[in-house]
């Protein structure tokens, strides 16, 4: 898994429910980034933190909130204010020293269908 | 800003052809670029990127990128392509003096190989 899981793979969610995907890694690595990604559009930027207990916006930030308690873990909560997040959701992990250098490694993601 | 463009949303060649995926970027100053590939319903996969040296730069799988500054491109190559190379392609670029910001993405290409 290249070091970075996330959980569940397939995710339903019903109108008005908040639901929490799980993003994991174990390398040590302190930057974290979800993604969402859909047909047409790429991969836009919804979060990211890199550092523990800190994080900022992406260019889609409303709607989404994230935690990052501990520094393998960065859980992503799409809130009932997400009013289409029907999408494919991609957590990644980056060393900060000389990011450039090592690009992100990518989870297996989360499909997130309302219902 | 910094911004990727993949001017084609869907590229088609024959198997055994040689294959091109363009991209172009905008950043101030130089940048870090990146190719990604995505087999459905899985996370990216680094193929290759471009820091510093030489303008061509060999990946996994037998792709390589050429760096060019003056046209602002990094176009993917493949001299002879297989149907196993089927996929959807990102280019990524990030500022090489922009600190820690995040990879921005362009919308994808996808690739398709025709036996």
């Amino acid at each position: 898994d290249g070091g970075i899981t996330q959980s569940p793979k397939y995710l339903f969610r019903k109108e008005g429910q908040n639901v929490t995907l799980s993003c994991e890694q174990n390398l040590n690595h302190d930057a974290m980034y979800w993604y969402r990604q859909d047909p047409g559009q790429g991969l836009r930027l919804i979060y990211y933190s890199q550092i523990v207990n800190d994080f900022q916006k992406g260019d889609i930030a409303e709607g989404y909130s994230v935690s990052r308690e501990k520094k393998e873990s960065f859980p992503l909560t799409v809130t009932s204010a997400q009013k289409n997040p029907t999408a494919f959701y991609l957590c990644a992990r980056t060393p900060l020293t000389r990011p450039g250098d090592y690009g992100y490694t990518f989870g297996s993601g989360t499909r997130l269908t309302v219902v | 800003a910094q911004s990727v463009a993949q001017p084609e949303d869907q590229v088609n060649v024959a198997e055994g052809n040689p294959l091109t995926v363009k991209c172009t970027y905008s950043v101030s100053g130089n940048p870090y670029l990146f190719w990604y590939v995505q087999y459905p319903n899985r996370g990216l996969q680094f193929l290759l990127k471009y820091i510093t040296g030489d303008n061509l730069v060999k990946g996994s799988y037998g792709f390589e990128a050429e760096f060019n500054k003056s046209q602002t491109s990094f176009h993917l190559k493949k001299p002879s392509a297989l149907v196993s190379d089927s996929a959807l392609y990102f280019c990524a670029v990030r500022a090489l003096n922009s600190g820690n910001t995040p990879l921005v993405f362009g919308k994808g290409t996808r690739l398709s190989v025709i036996a």
